[in-house]
């Protein structure tokens, strides 16, 4: 069974600073990894998706890598801004036609002014 | 159009009452789906439904209905719920062609309470 971590649990820095987040995931057989945003009770917002074949995706001040046959991915966020707080999810695509999404638990980020 | 859409934004419900959640997108996707999450966890399947069949049901209760009337449509029917069922209720969506492996588009999601 697949199962995704994520490290740290919970991250507060200041205003500026370049951050990473952390995700691990036990089987490397995956379609791809996506990585969401949510703040306190909405929904989940898509930042980057990483095909299978992929080493890295990026936008804007967001850069996603993948590592499949260590099972690692790493969030960069470059000169975190308050704006930036919320929960991060990092999600894999598995199981049969790649019809589930296992996520980890999730990183809240603060970043104070 | 790049959006699911979910209605209502808010539910407080009885536990005797009927009511039904609805999720609409229209990016042509084919797989749509059902989460729940509580607080402070990440969302958790309870069913997926591809081609407007269902494909996986999580061992949900039968207090909980889905329904796919169409492509574009996605309904969650409630009944005799209990207060430990209130939670965010997250409808999502993909393509459902693994050829391009694309990802998921998540609506804002129902906030139930049940009373």
């Amino acid at each position: 069974k697949q199962e995704v971590t994520q490290i740290p649990a919970a991250l507060s820095v200041p205003e500026g600073e370049n951050l990473v987040l952390n995700c691990s995931f036990t089987d490397s057989a995956i379609y791809n990894l996506q990585w969401f945003r949510q703040d306190p009770g909405k929904g989940l917002t898509s930042l980057l998706l990483i095909q299978s074949s992929q080493r890295e995706q990026t936008s804007g001040r967001l850069n996603a890598s993948l590592d499949k046959s260590s099972g690692r991915s790493t969030l960069y966020i470059a000169a975190s801004q308050p704006g930036d707080s919320a929960t991060y999810l990092c999600a894999v695509r598995v199981g049969t036609s790649g019809s589930r999404l296992t996520f980890g638990e999730g990183t809240q980020l603060t970043v104070n002014p | 159009d790049t959006e699911v859409t979910q209605t209502p934004k808010h539910l407080v419900m009885g536990m005797t009452n009927k009511k039904s959640l609805k999720c609409e997108q229209h990016m042509g996707h084919r797989a749509m789906y059902w989460y729940k999450q509580k607080a402070k966890k990440p969302p958790e399947l309870m069913f997926v439904y591809s081609y407007e069949k269902l494909s996986i049901n999580e061992s949900v209760p039968s207090r909980f209905s889905p329904e796919c009337p169409n492509s574009s449509l996605l309904n969650l029917h409630l009944h005799a719920l209990q207060p430990e069922d209130s939670a965010l209720y997250l409808c999502a969506s993909s393509p459902g062609r693994l050829i391009q492996s694309d990802g998921y588009t998540f609506g804002s999601g129902t906030r139930l309470t049940v009373v």
